[in-house]
Formats: C-alpha cells, sequence, structure tokens
C-alpha cells in the first residue's frame, strides 16, 4: 500500500542554517505530494504542494520538488528563523479510488535556537 | 472566505461514554475527511464524506460514526469510549473537482478520556 517514510528527529537547529527534512514515498500511479505544518498546540497548515513529476511546490521560503525517479519530496529552506519552529508532515495522496485520502508520515520536529 | 472550525476545542469524557465532534468546512468545499492524530504521530484517515454520503472509511471501528449535512458541515460521533481514543482529532475540507483534492485543516479537537 501507499506509504511515506519521513527522516526522524528533532531537528535542531541554529537560526538562518539550511534546513532539509528527507521524504520518501511508495505509492502506485501519480500521487499527489504535501507538505504541512503544525505549530504547537494547533491543527495542520499546509505549507506547499506539487501534483506531478518535476514540480517545485514554493510557499515562504520553503521548497520541495516531485522526484519520481527518486520517490522523494525533500523540504528545504535557505534561511530558517525561531518562528519556523514546528513540526513537518510530509503526506500523499494517491488517486484511482473513490476516496482522496492524505496518508502521513510520523512528522519531524524542527527546532531552531536564536 | 471563512477556514475550517471545530468544535469544542478541547473535551474531556470518561470511559463508554459517547462523545460528538462538529466542523465546519470552508465556503465552497463540498468534501469533509476527518483524522486521528495521537501524541508524537501522524494523523490517521478516519473517513471522508462527499455529499452527505460516507465515500471511504479507514481501518477504524464502527463505533466511530459520522454524518454531513447539506450545507457540507460534518460530526464525527464516538460511542463506548476508550483510553486509546484520547487524541487530536482533525477535520479537514475540501472541493472534489477534477484531479485538486488540497485538504485544509481545522484546528482540531482535543479528547480526553479518562
Amino acid at each position: 500500500g501507499n506509504s511515506v517514510t519521513q527522516m526522524e528527529g528533532p531537528v535542531t537547529l541554529s537560526e538562518e542554517a539550511f534546513l532539509t527534512i528527507n521524504c520518501t514515498y511508495t505509492a502506485t500511479g501519480y500521487p499527489s505530494l504535501f507538505w504541512y505544518v503544525q505549530y504547537p498546540g494547533e491543527g495542520l497548515q499546509l505549507l506547499l504542494k506539487a501534483t506531478k513529476a518535476d514540480d517545485k511546490g514554493s510557499n515562504k521560503g520553503f521548497e520541495a520538488t516531485y522526484r519520481k525517479e527518486t520517490t522523494s519530496f525533500h523540504l528545504e529552506k535557505g534561511s530558517v528563523q525561531v518562528s519556523d519552529s514546528a513540526v513537518y508532515f510530509c503526506a500523499l495522496m494517491g488517486y484511482g479510488g473513490a476516496t482522496n485520502k492524505l496518508i502521513f508520515g510520523t512528522g519531524t520536529l524542527l527546532a531552531v535556537q536564536p | 472566505e471563512t477556514g475550517v472550525t471545530q468544535s469544542p476545542t478541547h473535551l474531556i469524557k470518561t470511559r463508554g461514554q459517547q462523545v460528538t465532534l462538529r466542523c465546519s468546512s470552508q465556503s465552497g468545499h463540498n468534501t469533509v475527511s476527518w483524522y486521528q492524530q495521537a501524541l508524537g504521530q501522524g494523523p490517521q484517515f478516519i473517513f471522508q464524506y462527499y455529499r452527505e454520503e460516507e465515500n471511504g472509511r479507514g481501518n477504524f471501528p464502527p463505533r466511530f460514526s459520522g454524518l454531513q449535512f447539506p450545507n457540507y458541515s460534518s460530526e464525527l460521533n464516538v460511542n463506548a469510549l476508550e483510553l486509546d481514543d484520547s487524541a487530536l482529532y482533525l477535520c479537514a475540507s475540501s472541493l472534489t473537482s477534477g484531479r485538486s483534492h488540497t485538504q485544509y485543516f481545522g484546528p482540531g479537537t482535543r479528547l480526553t478520556v479518562l
């Protein structure tokens, strides 16, 4: 079945450091891929998405490229801020069935220190 | 345009009781999905409603049930509560149209079962 694997956290970085959070997936067909962010005590916010191979999603300085050849969707940011501290979830949505459900990774906690 | 809202924010129940959680979908959306997020885990799909019909279900027992109303708002009902039902319950709304099914989440309801 479809699944998502994320790098385990926590990831601890200093402000202005470069961020990479790895995400790989297993899916049949051509799923859509997403990154969601969850701040403490809150729900999930959509950060970015990509719906086909080689698409690059971007938002708020974060980027991720849909790589079908490596089944990956790694999240990157060139210079993190303390306000980026949160849990980041990689997710996929497959197609072909009646239900468009999201399958999530286990999440990666990012802690940015001043 | 209002976002996804959920009520209540927090809820404490005892084992064996029943609970109803509510969700108002984002304006223009016709599909509601419910997820359970245990502490430290990624969200798990419970079920989805489209045009007032259940449109897919995850690996949850029948004591988890739901409704969608003509205005596309939704309820999640859980009977015979168990300790393991303690979690953050997230509602997500989307527009089922073509290939775009991006889901937008509400802030969640934190359920504690004692």
